[in-house]
């Protein structure tokens, strides 16, 4: 695997269910983010994670809870979520230092009913 | 108000025509960053461009260039010669403040290109 992979491709859930989306780096960076990218809204970053350490939380709903237990590895742990919900989730990794650019995945496509 | 501005929510150009797809950005940092990102129908975002605001010129990357106007605050994307492939979403995206950690972007709401044979 090579770059930033994001499982599962596809999820459909109804509000009362509890799922988890996984997202992996390959690239040995120090960064990861969660965004969430909604119809014709601009993408909005949810979280941000520096070395495995919480630095920004951008008023995300208490439903929605990241968890990042190493540099290579972030999760968003999702419950009773709400049909707004739905969205394109992306996860991005970058260098905390020195680069400029953010590396994505391919996103998890999610479907609240 | 918004950061970044994409006006144009469509356009559309015929392959091997050059394309400028608009951004204009909104800050009162002197130091920041504009990059141009690609999201074809598969969902990823593919990072194409990135400008810094104290950069003397004009940043290029193979067929893409950044036509950067501080004064006007425009950072449009230019690409050359394009090609069927470059059919996608276009996001322009700004980082206030200095590279000093995690990168922080505001995304505009996107242009979609289409490319016509």
């Amino acid at each position: 695997e090579t770059g930033v992979t994001q499982t599962p491709r596809h999820l459909v859930m109804g509000m009362t269910n509890k799922k988890s989306l996984k997202c992996e780096q390959h690239l040995g960076h120090n960064a990861m983010y969660w965004y969430k990218q909604s119809a014709k809204k601009p993408l909005e970053l949810m979280f941000v994670y520096s070395l495995e350490e919480r630095v920004e939380n951008n008023s995300v709903p208490s439903r929605f809870s990241p968890e990042c237990p190493n540099s290579s590895h972030l999760f968003l742990h999702l419950h009773t979520l709400q049909p707004e919900d739905s969205a394109l989730y992306l996860c991005a990794s970058s260098q905390d230092r020195g680069a400029y650019e953010q590396y994505f995945g391919p996103g998890t496509r999610l479907t609240v009913t | 108000a918004q950061k970044i501005t994409q006006t144009q929510p469509g356009m559309f150009v015929q392959e091997k025509e050059a394309v400028t797809l608009d951004c204009t950005y909104d800050t009162s940092d002197p130091s920041y960053g504009l990059f141009w990102y690609k999201q074809p129908s598969s969902g990823e975002m593919i990072f194409l461009i990135y400008q810094g605001s104290y950069d003397q010129q004009n940043a290029t990357e193979g067929r893409y260039s950044l036509n950067f106007q501080k004064a006007r605050k425009s950072a449009n994307l230019v690409i050359s010669a394009s090609q069927l492939g470059d059919s996608a979403m276009y996001f322009c995206a700004m980082r206030e403040g200095r590279n000093t950690g995690f990168q922080k972007l505001v995304f505009g709401t996107g242009t979609r290109l289409l490319v016509s044979p």
